[in-house]
């Protein structure tokens, strides 16, 4: 596809539930980027892979998320025993290169109940 | 924190141009302006970044104070599709502290007809 492809679109879990957000970057893309968007801000930057290699996951909350690129191209950002406040938009963003403009998906909803 | 500021909201006439300001007087000379919008349930989407020349595409026009402390985003003929939150981020140009992209709040653009 043209753009970065983002699954599911909606996902609405039970608390304490695992879940599993995937994403797709633009095809060749090197840089990939995960931020968490809550209602009424900005996003905030969570975890950033070059190719395979999680270089950087300094913006996770806590030890319940976690993210994974196996072989450099589709991501995965797993957040388990889910509470109410990771209610959010989880948006997947890729760039050619760490360089390069950056864009994004659509977002994955996600509410916790 | 944001290292820009930003109107919280504005209003333009359909037809009419639109003209956002941002404000990054701590801007550093190896530092980008992006712009982004993010209309209502969509991921943010790329429109226009500068070093310190103007910049236009077929989105906007990007213009940059001589000092670069401050900048515009134009849109020339705002249509209804425009209403959008516009974010204005600057974004360092050297690999390894340009991995995230530090949002503001934005500014809240609403085209009348």
């Amino acid at each position: 596809g043209a753009g970065v492809s983002q699954s599911p679109r909606y996902k609405v879990a039970k608390r304490g539930q695992d879940v599993a957000l995937r994403c797709d970057p633009i095809s060749g893309h090197v840089s990939l980027f995960w931020y968490q968007q809550a209602l009424g801000q900005g996003p905030e930057f969570l975890t950033y892979f070059q190719n395979e290699a999680q270089l950087d996951k300094s913006g996770l909350p806590s030890d319940r998320f976690f993210a994974e690129r196996p072989e450099g191209s589709v991501s995965t950002l797993k957040i388990q025993r889910t509470q109410q406040e990771d209610s959010a938009v989880y948006l997947c963003a890729s760039s050619y290169r760490q360089l390069d403009t950056i864009y994004f998906g659509e977002g994955s909803w996600l509410t916790v109940v | 924190d944001a290292k820009t500021t930003q109107p919280t909201s504005m209003d333009c006439a359909e037809g009419r141009a639109a003209n956002l300001p941002c404000n990054h007087s701590t801007i550093s000379g190896n530092e980008y302006v992006y712009w982004y919008r993010q209309i209502h349930s969509q991921g943010p989407q790329y429109i226009i970044h500068g070093l310190k020349n103007n910049e236009t595409n077929e989105m906007a026009s990007l213009i940059i104070t001589e000092d670069r402390k401050s900048s515009t985003l134009i849109l020339p003929h705002a249509t209804l599709r425009d209403t959008a939150v516009y974010y204005c981020i600057v974004r360092v140009a050297n690999a390894g502290n340009n991995r995230k992209l530090i949002w503001g709040l934005g500014t809240s653009l609403a085209v009348n007809p």
